[in-house]
């Protein structure tokens, strides 16, 4: 099973501000199968980024995925209120797995 | 696509958790029909998908208790999940995993069922 570990475990940073998220692979992952999703309180998950650097339909430009083998990152410029979420990384290689999400709050 | 999951909110330990996911607005077929759970305060949790009607894979977290099923017929997909205990408490999602071209990855989710595993 790959393992994603994702780091910071919370980011506390202020609106306007820029966030870096980091998920790391226990093996390589294809990027092909790298994705990010928003998960804001109350709500299901949000596809962002697909196959580690393209953004889902919908998604504004100032979130960017890179990254390859076992390091990604997903990068937030500008945060808005509505960017104050958790993050997720998941591959689907099988068995299928998530990391264990990144908090972005409000400083 | 909307997704809409449905089923009892409460089970008791040792018993069956039964949901279903409703899929409107496009076909069940060509894509990976998933459950997801989130066990409260924590992470996202596949427990397993069923593509093309027949082909199943679970996390072999739950490999042996879960069943998933689909229903083309009514265009929904379901989630068994046997002897259930506390640690099966969560909110589960069904979700579509689209594995080709665009938005490869869970681009639709339903809202979310919460299950609470209690006598």
């Amino acid at each position: 099973e790959i393992v994603l570990t994702q780091s910071p475990g919370t980011l506390s940073l202020s609106p306007g501000e820029g966030a870096t998220l980091s998920c790391r692979a226990s093996q390589s992952v294809d990027s092909n199968y790298l994705a990010w999703y928003q998960q804001r309180p109350g709500q299901a998950p949000r596809l962002l980024i697909y196959g580690a650097s393209s953004r889902a339909t919908g998604i504004p430009d100032r979130f960017s995925g890179s990254g390859s083998g076992t390091e990604f990152t997903l990068t937030i410029t500008r945060l808005e209120p509505d960017d104050f979420a958790v993050y997720y990384c998941q591959q689907y290689a099988s068995p299928l797995t998530f990391g264990g999400g990144t908090k972005v709050d409000i400083k | 696509v909307q997704l809409q999951e449905s089923g009892p909110g409460l089970v008791k330990p040792s018993e069956t958790l039964s949901l279903k996911c409703s899929v409107s607005g496009g076909s069940i077929s060509g894509y990976y029909w998933t459950w997801i759970r989130q066990s409260p305060g924590k992470g996202l949790e596949w427990i397993g998908y069923i593509y093309y009607g027949d082909t199943t894979t679970y996390n072999p977290s739950v490999r042996g208790r879960a069943t998933i099923s689909v229903d083309t017929s009514k265009n929904d997909f379901s989630l068994k999940l046997s002897s259930v205990t506390a640690a099966d408490t969560a909110v589960y999602f069904c979700a579509r995993l689209n594995v080709a071209g665009k938005d490869r990855g869970f681009d639709s989710w339903g809202q979310g069922a919460l299950v609470t595993v209690s006598s």
